[in-house]
């Protein structure tokens, strides 16, 4: 149980130009969903944590207009990165956790380059 | 601000040998404690949750420790195997956020 999916495994994409990125629960309700970062040789960074139906909380440094978030249900969570760029270009994981919060579970992340 | 640091960052050693993984916290108020295990190219996977009352869990070969009060913890892995070479993290939960150390890379030589 608690398996995460996220969709697509990887994609490139040209400059200025915006991709999404699906993060699933897909036997469980994810009451909240977070999105980290992941730089070559450099560990995870937090970026945002969204719970079902509300905003989301953006970590300082992570613009919010950049990195659009939507957590519509509680088995989907979605990033858009809007107008990317080459520095964009980095490892995203997503994670989910269930009612009891006490145990994150995460996804396979998605590999983005932009070219 | 929690921050977690590991030490060593890389390590390599031969089969059969055990592996002592090292990761300090600032901030000594977290709720749990949590080792994953990664691939290259690839997502997390968890090895062992320690919430913030336990001294310590086990699974298989592994063993990790928790010192809540000084900030520490420390992933053991005995006999090593080719196949336990990955990069390992340790992450910890306060102020409702996982904060992560830069990881360990460990090779096993066969």
């Amino acid at each position: 149980g608690a398996v995460v999916s996220q969709h697509p495994s990887w994609v490139i994409c040209k400059s200025g130009t915006s991709v999404k990125i699906e993060c699933r629960s897909l036997d469980f309700q994810a009451t909240t969903m977070f999105w980290y970062r992941q730089f070559p040789k450099q560990s995870l960074m937090l970026m945002a944590t969204s719970n079902e139906g509300s905003k989301a909380t953006y970590e300082q440094g992570v613009e919010k207009d950049k990195f659009l978030i939507n957590h519509a249900s509680l088995t989907l969570s979605t990033l858009t990165v809007t107008s990317a760029h080459p520095e964009d270009s980095s490892f995203y994981i997503c994670s989910a956790s269930g009612t009891s919060g006490i145990e994150q579970y995460f996804g396979p992340g998605t590999r983005l380059t932009v070219t | 601000k929690q921050e977690v640091t590991q030490i060593p960052a890389a390590l390599s050693v031969p089969e059969g040998e055990n592996l002592v993984l090292n990761c300090s916290f600032t901030d000594s108020a977290i709720y749990n404690l949590q080792w994953f295990r990664q691939d290259p190219g690839k997502g997390l996977t968890s090895l062992l949750l320690i919430q913030s009352s336990q001294r310590e869990q086990t699974s298989g070969r592994l063993n990790a420790s928790l010192d809540k009060s000084s900030g520490r913890s420390t992933l053991y892995i005995a006999a090593s195997q080719p196949g336990d070479s990955a990069t390992y993290l340790c992450a910890v939960f306060n102020d409702y956020k996982l904060s992560f150390g830069a990881g360990t890379t460990v090779t096993v030589r066969a």
